[in-house]
């Protein structure tokens, strides 16, 4: 267990609704990380937060955006979704200025888009 | 050309054997690297990292990288069928803040 916890494990949704994932980072860590993962593939950076402020984007539309809050918990949001957002969405907690950059994954949420 | 390339599998190896997993990766100023086990259905999990030319050692798990050649290796030891995974490579760049690229995994299998 890495400490950090994600919410919901499964969501279905239909095209063109939004949805908001949470994550909770490890104790002591104070940036995150969201990745997607299709099916067959390594997971894909979309964006990460610390200090409250986006610190780097992947290659993703503005649809995606998050959020992070005081106690270092995260919320990513997609707007109008796509049938190719189905997939397993990550959050990855660590501790930016600490002595290494390791990413520690929460268990995911599944994403269906019907 | 993709960031973080591995071969995608299956590797069969017999149990007890030595499984080899290999990852190149293109941007030559990557200065972190990473192995994650990815159990089917599950999240990435951490298996180790390495910073500097070598071998690091960790029970069963060696990782190896040589960044003159820009290649990543991963040895496991006596592997059991609890070790039936997809490995994952990943990198951190100097260039690229502080986000991780991937491989898109190797699928290993240990047989009985």
């Amino acid at each position: 267990e890495t400490g950090v916890t994600q919410s919901p494990t499964h969501l279905i949704k239909t095209r063109g609704q939004q949805v908001t994932l949470r994550c909770s980072s490890q104790s002591g860590h104070n940036t995150v990380s969201w990745y997607q993962q299709a099916l067959g593939q390594g997971p894909q950076f979309i964006f990460q937060y610390y200090r409250e402020e986006e610190n780097g984007r992947g290659n993703f539309p503005p649809r995606f955006s998050g959020l992070q809050f005081p106690n270092y918990s995260s919320e990513l949001n997609v707007n109008a979704l796509e049938l190719d957002d189905s997939a397993l969405y990550l959050c990855a907690s660590s501790l930016w200025g600490g002595r290494t950059d390791t990413q520690y994954f929460g268990p995911g949420t599944r994403l269906t888009v019907l | 050309q993709k960031e973080v390339e591995q071969n995608s599998g299956p590797l069969s190896v017999p149990e007890g054997a030595i499984a080899s997993l290999n990852c190149t990766y293109s941007d030559r100023v990557s200065q972190s690297f990473f192995w994650y086990r990815q159990y089917s259905g599950k999240s990435p999990e951490l298996i180790m990292s390495i910073y500097s030319n070598g071998d690091k050692e960790d029970g069963r798990f060696t990782a190896q990288l040589n960044k003159a050649s820009q290649y990543v290796s991963l040895l496991i030891r006596d592997s059991q069928p609890s070790d039936s995974a997809t490995y994952l490579c990943a990198a951190i760049s100097l260039r690229g803040g502080n986000k991780l690229t991937f491989g898109t995994g190797t699928q290993l299998k240990v047989e009985l």
